[in-house]
């Protein structure tokens, strides 16, 4: 059963850039790795997706070293409204062929002024 | 339209009500999903919904009952809860259930169980 865990909570002053990490060491040949960002009593929403090496979009890029055990999130120049939690999603094939999916432990970032 | 909504919002029931939570996604999406987040935890899987089957049943209980009536409509049947129930409930759909593809997610009803 694929497990990933992150760091617990992170700090940050605006205008930083910011990593965080993910390790997910028993992640499926064929898994994506995808990163959500939630705020409090909202549903998570997508920030980024990837299989290897390194993907970026407006929002984020995305490390993800050859082994696959791991990916780091990377934000850019985060502002006060990046507050929020961050969680890795891997998926967990099952003998059926589906997926289940499992979100990382959560990282919550604060980002002071 | 990339919303998946929700309802009701807040929802407050006895246990020994009985009650449903709905989700509806318009994006053509065939996997749907229901989560439950306790505070200050990940979410986790409870169902799983794949072309309108359910494929995937993490151990829930059986006071839980989905339903998925058509390829947009997701419903989560609540019936004799226990406080420990009380949490938020997320939906989410995905264009199939692969990790390739992004869950879009609802904002969830905050389920109450006195």
């Amino acid at each position: 059963l694929a497990k990933t865990t992150q760091p617990i909570s992170m700090d940050s002053y605006e205008g930083q850039e910011v990593n965080i990490t993910c390790s997910h060491n028993n992640i499926a040949t064929n898994d994506y790795i995808t990163w959500y960002q939630q705020f409090p009593s909202q549903g998570p929403r997508f920030i980024i997706q990837g299989y290897k090496t390194k993907v970026t979009n407006e929002v984020a890029s995305l490390f993800i070293p050859a082994d696959r055990k791991s990916s780091t999130l990377s934000l850019p120049r985060v502002s006060l409204s990046d507050t929020a939690v961050y969680y890795c999603l891997v998926g967990d094939p099952t003998t059926s062929g589906t997926y289940k999916y499992i979100f990382g432990t959560g990282t919550r970032l604060k980002v002071l002024a | 339209d990339t919303e998946v909504t929700q309802t009701p919002k807040h929802l407050v029931m006895g246990m020994t009500n009985k009650k449903s939570l709905k989700c509806e996604q318009h994006m053509g999406h065939r996997a749907m999903y229901w989560y439950k987040q306790k505070a200050k935890k990940p979410p986790e899987l409870m169902f799983v919904y794949s072309y309108e089957k359910l494929s995937i049943n993490e151990s829930v209980p059986s006071r839980f009952s989905p339903e998925c009536p058509n390829s947009s409509l997701l419903n989560l049947h609540l019936h004799a809860l226990q406080p420990e129930d009380s949490a938020l409930y997320l939906c989410a759909s995905s264009q199939a259930v692969r990790s390739t593809y992004e869950q879009y997610f609802g904002p969830g009803t905050r389920l109450t169980v006195t």
